[in-house]
């Protein structure tokens, strides 16, 4: 079955740091590909998507790209904020170019400092 | 705000008993989406309707029950609750079928005590 693997938290920062969250995938198929975050308290977020290989997804300064050849979709971000503290999902989903039944990360929770 | 609203936000409740989380999706959204968010299992699909019909089912217990009514809201109820059953669970819509994008609702704490 369909699994994603990311790297364990918490990751802590300081402001202005660059940012990479590790997240691997097994998938049968071409899924798609996604990044959700969770701020305190709500609920989960589309912070970016690639739908095919190769495919970089980008979003208020976060960019990931589609790597089939090594089955990943690392985050990154330049220069991290205080208010980018939150937990990231790393997601693929069953059927390339749906978001139907999402397989989810455990999560990374990332905590930036001043 | 994503336009989909779960009510309620909080709800305790003893083991043994049944609740039911209501799910209205954003308008203009036919697809909905459940999902459970725990510590030990992390966040599992759960189900998903699309226009009243079940469209796909994942790791729902056969205690846990959902449906979509005529005006596209959904609900999720769940019986005989036992402790692990404490979790965030949330609903998602998406305009089609095949949603290439799915908005979530900020959740439904269920605690079981």
């Amino acid at each position: 079955g369909n699994s994603v693997t990311q790297m364990e938290g918490p990751v802590t920062l300081s402001e202005e740091a660059f940012l990479t969250i590790n997240c691997t995938y097994t998938a049968t198929g071409y899924p798609s590909l996604f990044w959700y975050v969770q701020y305190p308290g709500e609920g989960l977020q589309l912070l970016l998507k690639a739908t095919k290989a190769d495919d970089k997804g980008s979003n208020k300064g976060f960019e990931a790209t589609y790597r089939k050849e090594t089955t990943s979709f690392h985050l990154e971000k330049g220069s991290v904020q205080v208010s980018d503290s939150a937990v990231y999902f790393c997601a693929l989903s069953d059927r390339a170019g749906t978001a139907s039944k999402l397989t989810f990360g455990t999560g990374t929770r990332l905590q930036v400092t001043l | 705000d994503s336009g989909v609203t779960q009510t309620p936000k909080h709800l305790i409740t003893a083991t043994g008993q049944r609740v039911t989380l209501r799910c209205s999706p954003r308008s203009g959204d036919l697809s909905v989406y459940w999902y459970q968010q725990s510590l030990d299992q992390g966040l599992q699909f759960l189900i998903h309707y699309y226009n009243g019909e079940e469209r796909a089912k994942g790791n729902i217990l056969e205690r846990f029950s959902a449906q979509q009514f005529p005006d596209l809201h959904s609900e999720l109820n769940l019986s005989s609750l036992e402790l692990g059953d404490s979790a965030l669970y949330f609903c998602a819509s998406s305009v089609g079928h095949e949603g290439n994008t799915i908005y979530f609702g900020e959740g439904s704490w269920l605690t079981v005590v």
